[in-house]
Order: C-alpha cells, then sequence, then structure tokens
C-alpha cells in the first residue's frame, strides 16, 4: 500500500524560508517511473502546481516561484523535500505531495498525502 | 489557462451531470479530472482525458480533446458530491482550473 505524508511548520513568520518534508511508503524513490510533486492550495481556492521531482532526480518548478523553491530527495529515507524561501502571508495554504505511481507517461497523480496547511503570520 | 464550466452544479441524486473545462492552448489528451471533498486531498478519477483511475466506477467518463474537455456522471451518487478539477499536463507550469462544485438540488 503506497501512502504519502507531508510534515512540517504549522505557522511561519513573513521572510522565513519553509521546509516540508514529504515521506513515502510502500515504494522506493528509485522505482522507474515514479515521480513526486508539491501541490498548495490557499482556502477556498484552487490547486497550484509547485515542483516535482523524478525518480532519476530531474526537477521541474513553477517559472513565477522558481527562485524561490527547491525540490530535493533523500532516497535513503524516501523522502522529497521543499524548500520555499522568503514566506508571504500569500502562501498561507494547504500543501500536498502527490505521486505519479500508477500513471506513468501521463503527469497524474494517482497518491496524495492528507496535507499540512501552513500560515504565514507574524 | 484552464476554465472549468459551470462554476456550481446543482444535481438532484440519480441524474446525469456534465462538466466542461476548455484549455486555453491545445493539450492533446494530457488532461486529467480530480475530485475533492472539504477537509480531503484531491482524487484522481481520470488522466489522458478518458482513462478511468483504478476503482473508479463506470459511471464517471471523460471525454474531448484538444482544448475542449468533459467528465460525465452517468447518474450521480451522494459520495460524488464536490468540488472537481481539471488539470493539464501538456505544458508547464501544470495548471488547474478553477473548479466546479456539484451540490445536491
Amino acid at each position: 500500500q503506497v501512502t504519502l505524508r507531508e510534515s512540517g511548520p504549522a505557522l511561519v513568520k513573513p521572510t522565513q524560508t519553509l521546509t516540508l518534508t514529504c515521506t513515502l511508503s510502500g515504494l522506493s524513490l528509485n522505482t522507474s517511473g515514479v515521480c513526486v510533486t508539491w501541490v498548495r492550495q490557499p482556502p477556498g481556492k484552487a490547486p497550484e502546481w509547485l515542483a516535482r521531482i523524478d525518480w532519476d532526480d530531474d526537477k521541474y518548478y513553477r517559472t513565477s516561484l522558481e527562485t524561490r523553491l527547491k525540490i530535493s530527495q533523500d532516497t535513503s529515507k524516501n523522502q522529497v523535500v521543499l524548500t520555499m524561501t522568503d514566506m508571504d502571508p500569500v502562501d498561507t495554504a494547504t500543501y500536498y505531495c502527490a505521486g505519479r505511481i500508477g500513471t506513468v507517461g501521463h503527469d497524474a497523480y494517482d497518491f496524495w498525502g492528507q496535507g499540512a496547511l501552513v500560515s504565514v503570520s507574524s | 489557462v484552464m476554465t472549468q464550466s459551470p462554476g456550481t452544479l446543482s444535481v438532484f441524486p440519480g441524474e446525469r451531470a456534465t462538466l466542461s473545462c476548455r484549455a486555453s492552448q491545445k493539450v492533446s489528451t494530457n488532461l486529467a479530472w480530480y475530485h475533492q471533498t472539504p477537509g480531503q486531498a484531491p482524487r484522481l478519477l481520470i488522466y489522458g482525458a478518458f482513462t478511468r483511475a483504478t476503482g473508479l466506477p463506470a459511471r464517471f467518463s471523460g471525454g474531448g480533446s484538444g482544448t475542449e474537455f468533459t467528465l460525465v456522471i452517468s447518474s450521480l451518487q451522494s459520495e460524488d458530491f464536490g468540488v472537481y478539477y481539471c488539470q493539464q499536463y501538456n505544458d508547464w507550469p501544470r495548471t488547474f482550473g478553477q473548479g466546479t462544485k456539484v451540490e445536491i438540488k
């Protein structure tokens, strides 16, 4: 059974750096074709795609946020880490990690974490 | 840009629901549909415009290509109410539509 679980702070101050960790269970990040993506969703709004990392360590970023985002993986821990610098109240959202596991060839996410609500406030 | 219509759809249980998604430029069949209920993560329904995700009931069907897409739910069940999002994965960054809320009439 494949599961993803986000962890990180619930509250950060403006200008601080957010670090979120996604732990994958039931499947290795090294598995060919596996991708993990971060998506965020502000309260009451649509999801917004942020970044993706592939099993071969290829990385993709939302262009408008590229200077603030960094995605990486620790295959020994089966974790994907997202950092976002210079946090602002408009970055308040639920942050999801999502996996492309069974839909290889399609960037559609068939496994999702439960989400981590991150508030940005002084 | 992905544009979904209608914004809200009021449907009786057992009725048919048709949701639309329009892309501002062609995305081939690189389109997915998700369903989300309050407090839950989105759940993948359809990918490749018409391929049902594992375990998805046959009452859900997706169609379209290029810029016009539809999701049809043939007979709405109570668990089908919530918000539906389309997502294109033809171009970077991947983008979601603003959602269609399906509510009980």
